[in-house]
């Protein structure tokens, strides 16, 4: 596609559902990255993909959020036992190489936003 | 670790004035610095990007300089528009990426 797509729009669940965000990056490119960004905050690094490698999950909160990528394209985050403080826009980005120091310009998708009730 | 923070959280600048939005790092090890901007309900978007060799670095409108001996860089908007009206965020790309909580910018008419 010609962005980064991402999906739901919107999502309001009640306190102790799990939810599933998913993120469509640019084909080809071989970085993904998951932020949240709560109201009038500034982005909070979640979760990076590069390639085949594992993961860095240093980012994530709590043990009740996990992400995958499979095939090195699509990414899902889940969400388990949604929590209030939970709500936020969760934005996914990508970029066509690793980040490292050299960095990389990401792209970002429009986000996700989680109202948890 | 490195952090990379904005100066003020909000500006509002007159339609057709200059704006100028500084940002403060304290990682020397930094070589390059993105720019993004962020619109209501979008996501952020590359604006402009500058590496630790330049001092300066101009778009269309838009002027970044990089001020190494304070580790200060700054974004400078021409005859500011209200369409530039948004989130600032600099950013550091890196191990752990950063963007804090940016600056938001309002221009009245």
């Amino acid at each position: 596609g010609a962005g980064v797509s991402q999906s739901p729009s919107n999502k309001v669940t009640e306190k102790g559902k799990d939810v599933e965000l998913r993120c469509d990056p640019i084909s080809g490119h071989t970085a993904l990255y998951w932020y949240r960004q709560s109201l009038g905050q500034g982005l909070e690094f979640l979760i990076y993909f590069q390639g085949n490698s594992a993961p860095d999950k240093s980012g994530l909160p709590s043990d009740r959020f996990s992400a995958e990528r499979t095939g090195g394209s699509v990414s899902t985050l889940t969400i388990q036992r949604t929590q209030q403080e939970d709500s936020a826009v969760y934005l996914c980005a990508s970029s066509p190489r690793d980040r490292g120091l050299s960095a990389d310009t990401q792209y970002f998708g429009p986000g996700t936003r989680l109202t948890v009730l | 670790g490195e952090s990379v923070g904005l100066h003020l959280p909000t500006l509002s600048v007159q339609e057709g004035d200059n704006s100028i939005i500084n940002c403060a790092y304290s990682n020397s090890a930094s070589d390059y610095f993105i720019w993004y901007k962020q619109e209501s309900g979008k996501g952020p978007q590359f604006i402009i990007d500058i590496r630790s060799n330049m001092d300066k670095r101009q778009g269309q409108r838009v002027t970044v300089l990089l001020n190494k001996t304070v580790k200060h860089l700054s974004l400078q908007i021409a005859a500011t528009q209200p369409g530039d009206s948004a989130v600032y965020f600099c950013s550091r790309p890196g191990y752990a990426l950063n963007f804090g909580k940016g600056t938001s910018l309002l221009v009245t008419p």
